[in-house]
């Protein structure tokens, strides 16, 4: 049974870098119609695209987050990860780590994706 | 700016039906998925596509786009299906974008 699990300290301090690991288990990140997302949401909000990674390297970020935001893959360890620098209190979030569909084309021309497999989540206070 | 607007909230009586609706520029040429989320719990994917329900969603959840509106429709609504609701999409500027959520009350 796939299972994607994020990993990294629960609290960081102000101005410092948050680093997230998310583990993919019973499966291959290595899988080309998947991309590989991170996703946060703040306390009682709504949810936030933060990047996406593919095993290839390719990578789209969110343009408000992009100029602090490093990602990376490790192929070997199934593994993703996710670094933002310079966090503030507006970081604070419950960070989760997700597969995203390969974009399909539908018999009426338009694109369709969707994110089918979601990590727990994993709550990261800025303090 | 990429956005998908959905209304803050909505209520269905219990075995009624209810639809939420999502608007954005980009449903032009994407279709949205749609994610429940229960307090304390991960969004889980409910319709994607153009009307796709992932194994184990049941058949009271359905989708449906019309230009730049998508829509979420509970037929039967149930006590579980209580929760917020989040319409989700491609982008062409931004890679994804996820609307603010719509939360479900089941009276």
């Amino acid at each position: 049974q796939l299972h994607l699990q994020a990993s990294g300290p629960g609290l960081v301090k102000p101005s410092a870098t948050l680093s997230l690991t998310c583990t993919l288990s019973g499966g291959s990140i290595i899988n080309s119609r998947y991309f590989w997302a991170w996703i946060r949401q703040s306390p009682d909000k709504g949810l936030e695209w933060i990047a996406t990674v593919h095993h290839t390297g390719g990578t789209d970020y969110n343009p408000s987050l992009e100029s602090r935001l490093i990602t990376s893959v490790d192929t070997s360890k199934n593994q993703f990860s996710l670094s933002l620098t310079s966090v503030t209190a507006t970081d604070t979030a419950t960070y989760y780590c997700a597969r995203l569909s390969k974009t399909q084309v539908a018999d009426t021309g338009k694109g369709y994706a969707w994110i089918d497999l979601w990590g727990q989540g994993t709550l990261v206070t800025v303090s | 700016s990429s956005e998908l607007t959905q209304d803050p909230s909505v209520s269905v009586a219990l075995g009624q039906t209810v639809r939420i609706t999502c608007q954005g520029a980009t449903l032009e040429n994407y279709y949205a998925s749609w994610y429940q989320q229960k307090p304390g719990q991960a969004p889980l994917l409910v319709v994607f596509g153009e009307n796709n329900r992932p194994s184990g969603i049941p058949d009271r959840f359905s989708g449906s786009s019309s230009g730049t509106t998508a829509s979420l429709t509970i037929t039967g609504a149930q006590a579980e299906d209580e929760a917020d609701y989040y319409c989700g999409s491609r982008d062409n500027s931004v890679d994804w974008v996820f609307g603010g959520g719509t939360k479900v009350t089941v009276l």
